[in-house]
């Protein structure tokens, strides 16, 4: 069974910090993908990785980073925390390939900026 | 701009009646569409999907249904039963790895 395991499942951080969320797959997916998810605005993809060392800017990647040096982990930063990143954030991983592609998602962090 | 529009925040149903969830999209170019569910406190996870040139696909209780020329999809849950209530995301892709999600919908099974 896969699993996508985020590090934190809640944060408070305040303005101007640096954050990092964590995540980590152990079933050796080539894709990795981080999401936000906000009420009335549904899943919003912020960055993914479809190898190690290798990323690609999604729908919403103002304010955020991503690192990847290992295929099992990508993280995200936050280089300036803001109010407007309070969230939910949501990790996954896929195989890559094929014109289905089935996300397999963490349980989610739940970051609150002050 | 919302590519994907899940109009109806929530919906109530009966235990044993049928849900129908709806998800409207504006892009003729996706490829395959997926139903997502999430409990409070989890991931999403991947329920069933149907490609572009398909307008059925049915999994034992769940039925997606595409409307191409309405840009239109739906699941049908029946009978639906109380481990459904969950929000259901509507997604599509254009042959490849990124999702566009829909804005979701919280479905709540009436015992």
């Amino acid at each position: 069974d896969v699993k996508v395991t985020q590090s934190s499942r809640y944060l408070v951080k305040r303005t101007g910090e640096k954050v990092f969320l964590e995540c980590v797959q152990d079933m050796d997916h080539e894709n990795m993908f981080w999401y936000r998810q906000d009420p009335g605005l549904g899943l919003r993809l912020i960055y993914f990785s479809y190898d190690v060392k290798m990323k690609e800017k999604g729908d919403i990647p103002e304010g955020y980073s991503v690192s990847r040096e290992k295929k099992e982990r990508f993280s995200l930063i936050l280089e300036s925390a803001s109010t407007n990143q309070t969230s939910m954030y949501l990790c996954a991983s896929s195989f890559k390939g094929g014109r289905v592609v089935t996300l397999h998602f963490g349980n989610g962090t739940r970051l609150t900026v002050t | 701009d919302q590519q994907v529009k899940q109009n109806s925040p929530s919906l109530s149903v009966q235990e044993g009646r049928i849900s129908i969830l709806n998800c409207d999209y504006t892009n003729s170019m996706f490829d395959y569409f997926l139903w997502y569910k999430k409990y409070p406190a989890e991931g999403p996870t991947f329920l069933i999907s149907i490609s572009s040139i398909k307008d059925k696909n049915e999994d034992g209780r769940f039925t997606v249904f595409l409307n191409k020329s309405a840009k239109h999809l739906s699941l049908h849950i029946v009978p639906s039963q109380p481990g459904d209530s969950a929000v259901y995301f509507c997604a599509s892709n254009f042959g490849n790895e990124k999702l566009t999600f829909g804005t979701g919908t919280r479905l709540t099974i009436i015992p």
